[in-house]
């Protein structure tokens, strides 16, 4: 099973609004990882958690908040947006593992619209 | 700082040609390179991870291949299908981080049937 599983698939959001993307996978994957996606374009890295530990955050607004409760959960809280934060937000897991070549896999995303 | 440039931006074959996309990179001091696909509105489907000591790997009809001396990567797909059709990326990792992945803008590739 090579899955992360990502939730919701779409959601729409009021700048006031608080909201949280779910994303779960059940590979015994140490890293998990959040990226955002604009439209054309090649994802860009957010958030990386190594053993649970948040390990890098690439200078993201603190209106982004991540959270891993577990090895196989990690979740990203959303509170204030802006409009231009609208884009596909990416989960991905990887086994940490040099050995295995470390193969990032990635869910199907969350599209966010910020209103 | 790592560059990762993929040309063409576009490119549309007739079904049934074998065809090649390519990936370049700047310092060739990676750890590993990923070929994924994405589909339009999709999340991305890794296809083929190719380490830093391997030649090249396969999969089905997909074909990679690296040459770090020279600096590039490039994904052979034979016999192309509609079904091929979606955005290839590819993505470096750089020899001291085992996170970060360096991306191409990507390939859109279209098969005509």
């Amino acid at each position: 099973d090579t899955e992360v599983t990502q939730t919701p698939k779409h959601l729409v959001m009021g700048m006031t609004n608080k909201k949280s993307l779910k994303c779960e996978q059940h590979m015994g994957h140490r890293a998990m990882y959040w990226y955002k996606q604009k439209a054309k374009k090649p994802p860009e890295l957010m958030f990386v958690y190594s053993y649970e530990k948040l390990s890098i955050n690439e200078s993201v607004p603190s209106r982004f908040s991540p959270e891993c409760p577990n090895s196989s959960l990690l979740n990203l809280h959303l509170h204030a947006l802006q409009p231009e934060d609208s884009a596909l937000y990416l989960c991905a897991s990887s086994p940490q593992s040099r050995e295995s070549g470390n193969t990032i896999y990635f869910g199907e995303g969350s599209w966010l619209t910020v209103v | 700082k790592q560059e990762v440039t993929q040309i063409p931006a576009a490119l549309s074959v007739p079904e049934g040609e074998n065809l090649v996309l390519n990936c370049s990179f700047t310092d060739s001091a990676i750890y590993n390179l990923q070929w994924f696909r994405q589909d339009p509105g999709k999340g991305l489907t890794s296809l083929l991870l190719i380490q830093s000591s391997q030649r090249e790997q396969t999969s089905g009809r997909l074909n990679a291949s690296l040459d770090k001396s020279s600096g590039r990567s490039t994904l052979y797909i034979a016999a192309s299908q509609p079904g091929d059709s979606a955005t290839y990326l590819c993505a470096a990792t750089h020899m001291d981080s085992n996170y970060q992945l360096i991306w191409g803008a990507g390939t859109k590739l279209i098969i005509k049937p």
